[in-house]
Parts: C-alpha cells; sequence; structure tokens
C-alpha cells in the first residue's frame, strides 16, 4: 500500500459511543494531521503531530483525543460525541511541519455520523 | 489571523480557460497551496508558491501577490474531469498550521 490510509471509510455512531478513527501512512513523513469538513465549510485544522509529539491543538473539545504511537500511525479516540460533530474526518501527513514546501498528503476520510 | 476568500461557485466550458482567485489577509505568510477535490474523495495537492510569481505545471498554473494578499488558479483546456472544489490554503507562522478557505466548486460543461 501507498499513501495516506483511512479506516473505517464510514462510521455511524450513538452519543454514548467510544470509537476510534485509524490513519496509516506509508511515505516516510515525519508531520501528520487531523481536520475536519464538514457540508459547506473550509476544513478545519485540528491536530498537528511533528516526529510523536503534538505541536498544534487548535481548540477542539476534549471529546476529540489524539494519539501519535509513531510516525506512521495517527488515531483519533471519540468520546461521547454530539450530532453537529457529524462531518468527515481527514487525516493527512507532510514531510515536516517547517521548511520547505511541506505538502500535505491526505487520506480519504472517515465519514462520520453521530446519531 | 487569517482569512481566506474564494467565490463559491464557477461554471466553465470543456477546453476553455478558467481563472479562481484567492484573496487573504494574514499575520504571517509561509506559503500558499492550491488542492484539488472531488466529491468524496481526499484532496490533493496541485501547486505551492512562496514568492510573486507564476508558477505552471502543465495545464494548471497559479499565481502569487504577496503585497495584494491575492493569489489565482489557472486551468487551461478544461476537461470534465476538471469538475471538483479547489481549496486555497494558507500557510501561516504556527508550525504545520494550514488554514483553509470555504473551496470553489468548478462545474465543467461540454
Amino acid at each position: 500500500e501507498t499513501g495516506v490510509t483511512q479506516t473505517p471509510r464510514h462510521l455511524v455512531m450513538g452519543m454514548t459511543n467510544k470509537k476510534s478513527l485509524k490513519c496509516e501512512q506509508h511515505l516516510g513523513h515525519n508531520a501528520m494531521y487531523w481536520y475536519k469538513q464538514s457540508a459547506k465549510k473550509p476544513l478545519e485544522l485540528m491536530f498537528v503531530y511533528s516526529l510523536e509529539e503534538r505541536v498544534e491543538n487548535n481548540s477542539v473539545p476534549s471529546r476529540f483525543s489524539p494519539e501519535c504511537p509513531n510516525s506512521s500511525h495517527l488515531f483519533l479516540h471519540l468520546h461521547t460525541l454530539q450530532p453537529e460533530d457529524s462531518a468527515l474526518y481527514l487525516c493527512a501527513s507532510s514531510q515536516d511541519t517547517a521548511g520547505g514546501k511541506n505538502i500535505q498528503y491526505f487520506g480519504a476520510g472517515t465519514r462520520l455520523s453521530v446519531l | 489571523g487569517q482569512n481566506i476568500d474564494q467565490p463559491t461557485e464557477m461554471t466553465a466550458t470543456e477546453g476553455a480557460i478558467v481563472q479562481i482567485n484567492c484573496t487573504y489577509q494574514t499575520s504571517g505568510f509561509n506559503g500558499l497551496f492550491w488542492y484539488q477535490q472531488h466529491a468524496g474523495e481526499a484532496p490533493t495537492f496541485l501547486s505551492y508558491n512562496v514568492l510573486d510569481g507564476l508558477e505552471e505545471k502543465g495545464r494548471f498554473s497559479s499565481f502569487l501577490s504577496r503585497s495584494k494578499g491575492y493569489s489565482y488558479l489557472l486551468l487551461k483546456e478544461l476537461q470534465m474531469k476538471d469538475s471538483a472544489s479547489y481549496l486555497c490554503a494558507l500557510r501561516g507562522g504556527s508550525a504545520g498550521k494550514s488554514t483553509f478557505g470555504d473551496g470553489t466548486t468548478l462545474t465543467v460543461k461540454p
């Protein structure tokens, strides 16, 4: 496999459920990102990890909890979500966070519906 | 803070040329990106500008004027497959932080 892989592609969960989104990159990159994309709204940056350290937390509610066990894997743990959290969650990776182009390569996303 | 403005929708004809504009305000500038996103798919990188001027890559070109806070994406010889959303993204001062515009949905008609 190449590129950025996200699982699951679709997820339906109740407000009391706990679930996790998984992202894996096979590009040898050092930085990974979580974005939220809601209908008719721009991509919203949620978290940035560089070399497994969180370097950006964009005022995201604590019901979203990221985890980066190594530079190839990124998780987003979900707990007690609200219906307005329903959105497409995109993972991305880039070579680094600073310097150069830092082109971000995106996964296909997880379409989350909270009932 | 950062603010990005781009048109919501545009329509063009197959074979034609279309220019998608992006204006921005930012307190720190470290580059401007254009991404393409087809419906239901991941955004994919198109171009990057950090210095003023035109960057050309095949049928796609991107222009930047930092003094004017302005960029455009130029698509030539439009094809039906170019129908997609085009996202302007600004890289600001914070490490790794890119702010995306709302995107411009381009529809190419025969």
